[in-house]
């Protein structure tokens, strides 16, 4: 069936070095991957999208990778801020309703 | 000027009771959701409304039933509340873009606790 997964459930890393989460899917149907995080007592929160079609996109401290021979997908954080630290969430999105499929989620922990 | 809101925030309630969460949205979209998300943090869809009307309707127990009053709002009414019920319940809604990502924005999540 469907899945998006996660390889690592927790991610302790140093103030200023940089992230890498990573996230595995299995349906290749999708349209969209998108990363979301999500803060303590907050809903998620949009950080960046990457289509189905592409395979990079950068955008402000974040790029994502899209590699669909190996179906994965990871963001990296450039310098890693303790404000980055949350649950992030990788997503399939598929157009036709626009249905939002989550992975299981990743903690950031940034240490000072 | 929230852009999802929800309320109540937090809901504490006893096996077996009835009881509604709301959404409100004053983005001026047109599709609204509600999410569950369970105590190891996964989010799963539960349903979604465009324009007042159902779009998708997950493997939900018929005891979660939404109501979508007018585009900017959708309810989630639930019955018979069960222990399985306790969960943090999101709320986000989009503007159908077409050729485009349909962004999602989330509200605060309503923290339901069933005794």
């Amino acid at each position: 069936g469907e899945s998006v997964g996660l390889h690592l459930p927790t991610l302790s890393v140093q103030e200023g070095d940089n992230s890498i989460i990573n996230c595995a899917y299995s349906n290749s149907a999708s349209d969209y991957f998108i990363w979301y995080k999500q803060e303590s007592g907050k809903g998620p929160q949009f950080i960046i999208d990457i289509r189905s079609n592409m395979d990079k996109r950068q955008g402000q401290r974040v790029t994502v990778l899209l590699n669909k021979t190996v179906k994965h997908l990871s963001l990296q954080i450039a310098a890693t801020q303790p404000g980055d630290s949350a649950v992030y969430f990788c997503a399939e999105l598929k157009a036709a309703g626009n249905k939002l499929t989550f992975g299981g989620g990743t903690r950031v922990l940034v240490k000072p | 000027d929230t852009a999802v809101s929800q309320t109540p925030k937090y809901l504490v309630t006893q096996m077996g009771n009835d009881k509604s969460i709301k959404c409100e949205q004053n983005l001026g979209h047109d599709t609204m959701y509600w999410y569950k998300q369970d105590s190891k943090k996964f989010l799963k869809i539960m349903f979604s409304y465009n324009n007042k009307e159902l779009i998708i309707n997950e493997t939900v127990p018929n005891r979660f039933s939404p109501k979508s009053p007018d585009k900017a709002h959708l309810n989630l009414h639930i019955n018979s509340l069960e222990l399985g019920d306790s969960a943090v319940y999101f709320c986000a809604s989009s503007q159908t873009n077409s050729g485009g990502l349909n962004e999602q924005f989330f509200g605060p999540g309503t923290r339901l606790t069933v005794l």
